[in-house]
């Protein structure tokens, strides 16, 4: 099976800088995706990950440690639209491929 | 242009009603997935499809059917409505490789059951 762990929730100032991190445990690891949802919308893509290290795109940047079964997400110069939920999803190999979410965590972006 | 498209988008149901929501794709992907999502929750897979004629069940598939008759359309049924089935319905798409961003959500469907 699979399992997808983030914070809930989790409050930064307009400027700063974020870090959400996923823990997963699967039983076939074929890459992690990140998504940005903002309310009333369908998830829109952000990252994905399948080898080790950091990805750098603009603002955002994504980390995997498939030996650790971890990833972070990284904002970096917040603004107000950043407000939103952010899902980590993993690609199971072994389970037909399937795409696993997170229960997302909610950020709130403080002026 | 039209991706991947939902239709209804809205709709209310009585305990008890059925009704059938339509995803439809016009990029020939493989792989089709329906997903639910409740306040505070992340997006649960309900049943998913790696190819035309194919049905699998995903996380909570309780309460739901589908079907993939044809590869561009995917179709989750509700047989018989309850209240707990009141969530966003999110269809999404993609070709059996995936690199990137190669995973297509639909607008999502909002469906009260009273």
């Amino acid at each position: 099976g699979q399992n997808i762990d983030q914070p809930t929730e989790m409050t930064a100032t307009e400027g700063a800088i974020v870090q959400i991190n996923c823990t997963y445990q699967t039983s076939g690891f074929n890459g992690l995706f990140w998504y940005q949802q903002h309310a009333g919308e369908a998830p829109t893509f952000l990252s994905y990950n399948v080898l080790d290290g950091l990805e750098e795109k603009g603002r955002f940047s994504s980390f995997l440690s498939r030996s650790k079964g971890y990833s972070y997400l990284l904002l970096k110069e917040l603004q107000m639209k950043d407000s939103a939920s952010y899902l980590c999803a993993v690609r199971d190999a072994l389970g037909d491929d399937k795409i696993i979410f997170g229960k997302g965590t909610r950020l709130h972006i403080l002026p | 242009n039209a991706g991947v498209t939902q239709t209804p988008k809205f709709r209310v149901l009585k305990t008890g009603q059925s009704m059938t929501l339509l995803c439809a794709q016009d990029m020939n992907h493989e792989y089709m997935y329906w997903y639910r999502q409740d306040p505070g929750m992340g997006l649960r897979l309900i049943h998913y499809s790696v190819g035309e004629g194919t049905t699998a069940k995903g996380e909570v598939p309780d309460g739901y059917n589908v079907s993939r008759l044809k590869k561009q359309n995917f179709l989750l049924g509700l047989e018989s409505a309850a209240p707990s089935q009141t969530s966003v319905y999110f269809c999404a798409s993609r070709p059996r490789f995936i690199s990137g961003n190669t995973i297509y959500f639909g607008e999502g469907s909002w469906l009260t059951v009273v």
